[in-house]
C-alpha cells in the first residue's frame, strides 16, 4: 500500500516560491510510473498540476508552465514542487499522488493520493 | 473554457440509478478516469480505463464511453455516495492531463 505524506510551509508570501515535498512510504519511488501534484482552490475544483517519472521526465499543465519544477529524490524516497512567483489564486490545498498512465490502453488514472497540505498565499 | 465538461450538479432517489456524464474531444481517443471526492478528503479514484475499478470500489460503479462523452454510472445508489465526482482525461496536445469542473451528486 503505497502511503504518501505532503509537507512545507503553509504560508507563502506573494511572489516568493512555493516549495512542498512528498514523502512515499511502503513503496520504492523508483518503480513509479509516474509521480504528480493536484490542487483545489477552497471550495473549487481539481486542478492537475503535473508529473515526473522517477528518471526525471516532466509534463506540467500548460497554464503553469514556465512556474513550476518538480524533481525526485531516489535516494530520500520523496518528490518534490516549487512553484515560483505565487499569487492569491495559487491557494490551494496541494495533493501529492502516484500516477499510471498506459499508453498503449490509452489509460491513466492517480491510483495514490495523500491526504493534502493546504498552502495559502498572503502578504 | 474547459476542455472537459460536466454538469455542476445531478440528483438521485435512493436505490435509483445515476448517471453522470463528462464531455469533450479528446474523450474520444482516451479513456477518462473518474474520482469521487467527499468533503474534507481526498479524491478517492472509482474507474478507469475500459470500465476497471480498483479493489475495494463496489461493482455499482460503471464507466464507459460514447463518442465526445465518458460516463460514470451508479447503480442503486447509496446514501454513502453522495460526494463530488470529477473526470479526468488527456489534454488536447497529450501531454498533460486536464480535470473537468466536477458534479455535486445528490442522494435523496
Amino acid at each position: 500500500q503505497v502511503q504518501l505524506q505532503e509537507a512545507g510551509p503553509g504560508l507563502v508570501k506573494p511572489s516568493e516560491t512555493l516549495s512542498l515535498t512528498c514523502s512515499v512510504s511502503a513503496y520504492s519511488i523508483n518503480s513509479g510510473p509516474f509521480w504528480g501534484w493536484v490542487r483545489q482552490p477552497p471550495g473549487k475544483g481539481l486542478e492537475w498540476v503535473g508529473s515526473i517519472s522517477p528518471t526525471g521526465g516532466t509534463a506540467y499543465n500548460p497554464s503553469l508552465r514556465g512556474r513550476v519544477t518538480m524533481s525526485v529524490d531516489t535516494s530520500k524516497n520523496q518528490f518534490s514542487l516549487k512553484l515560483t512567483s505565487v499569487i492569491a489564486a495559487d491557494t490551494s490545498v496541494y495533493y501529492c499522488t502516484r500516477e499510471v498512465d498506459d499508453g498503449r490502453l490509452l489509460e491513466h488514472r492517480i491510483d495514490y493520493w495523500g491526504q493534502g497540505t493546504l498552502v495559502t498565499v498572503s502578504s | 473554457s474547459s476542455e472537459l465538461t460536466q454538469d455542476p450538479a445531478v440528483s438521485v432517489a435512493l436505490g435509483q440509478t445515476v448517471r453522470i456524464t463528462c464531455q469533450g474531444d479528446n474523450v474520444r481517443n482516451y479513456h477518462a478516469s473518474w474520482y469521487q471526492q467527499k468533503p474534507g478528503q481526498a479524491p478517492v479514484l472509482v474507474t478507469y480505463g475500459d470500465n476497471n475499478r480498483p479493489s475495494g470500489i463496489p461493482d455499482r460503479f460503471s464507466g464507459s464511453s460514447t463518442g465526445n462523452t465518458a460516463s460514470l454510472t451508479i447503480t442503486g445508489a447509496q446514501a454513502e455516495d453522495e460526494a463530488e465526482y470529477y473526470c479526468n482525461s488527456r489534454g488536447s496536445s497529450n501531454d498533460y492531463m486536464v480535470f473537468a469542473g466536477g458534479t455535486k451528486l445528490t442522494v435523496l
